[in-house]
């Protein structure tokens, strides 16, 4: 079993509709992170977090800390949100500082 | 532009050859990160330096290496290449020892193709 579970793996979505993506993990983490890949092979970290909810945009990520799960959310989805978007975290377990475990991702497309 | 500079953007070899990755962090970060995208792997960790010196390793081949130089940029060196080793190579930077405060900004990767 993967530390790091995405679901879905794959999303398709009208342009306008709210989406969200889920990431479960088992291991102990000192922060998770979203990140986006565009077709284009390119990484941008778009959150990181250690508790509770952050707010960029149209995107917003929470995560329980309790549960081991965390959500990304995009209000008013749009074409240009078309990416794959991969769920890492960072776990605190020692020599693993810059270790980041990494989900599968979820490829997202938004239809116009 | 993310500050992260990692050439070349593509890189096309034959097996065996070696080939060497460059990655220039963001200003100020003394961090450098490296990952490996594969289709049937993911993103794996490969290895961190810290103000050049080694800091963490992960899933690094021995027939991989790296560096990070004086001025703070970093080499991945593959070796003895096989079809295998053909994936996206990600360079990441951070301001400091560990990403857990900052963050980390990424490079645009570079692509390799071993034929």
């Amino acid at each position: 079993k993967n530390e790091v579970e995405q679901s879905p793996q794959n999303l398709t979505a009208q342009e306008g509709e709210f989406i969200t993506i889920n990431c479960s993990y088992s291991v102990g983490i000192s922060a998770l992170h979203w990140l986006q890949q565009h077709p284009g092979g390119g990484i941008v970290s778009l959150f990181m977090l250690s508790s509770g909810k952050k707010k960029h945009g149209r995107l917003i990520a929470t995560i329980n800390i309790q549960e081991k799960h965390s959500s990304l959310h995009i209000t008013a989805s749009h074409p240009r949100d078309s990416a794959v978007y991969i769920c890492a975290v960072s776990p605190n377990y020692g020599g693993s500082q810059g270790n980041l475990i990494f989900g599968k991702g979820t490829k997202l497309s938004v239809k116009p | 532009d993310s500050g992260v500079t990692q050439t070349p953007k593509h890189l096309i070899t034959a097996t065996g050859q070696r080939v060497t990755l460059r990655c220039s962090p963001r200003s100020g970060d003394l961090s450098v990160y490296w990952y490996q995208q594969s289709l049937d792997q993911g993103l794996q960790f490969l290895i961190q330096y810290y103000n050049g010196e080694e800091r963490a390793k992960g899933n690094i081949l021995e027939r991989f290496s790296a560096q990070q130089f004086p001025d703070l940029h970093s080499e991945l060196n593959l070796s003895s290449l096989e079809l295998g080793d053909s994936a996206l190579y990600f360079c990441a930077s951070s301001v400091g020892g560990t990403a857990r405060s900052y963050g980390y900004t990424f490079g645009s990767g570079t692509r390799l193709t071993v034929v």
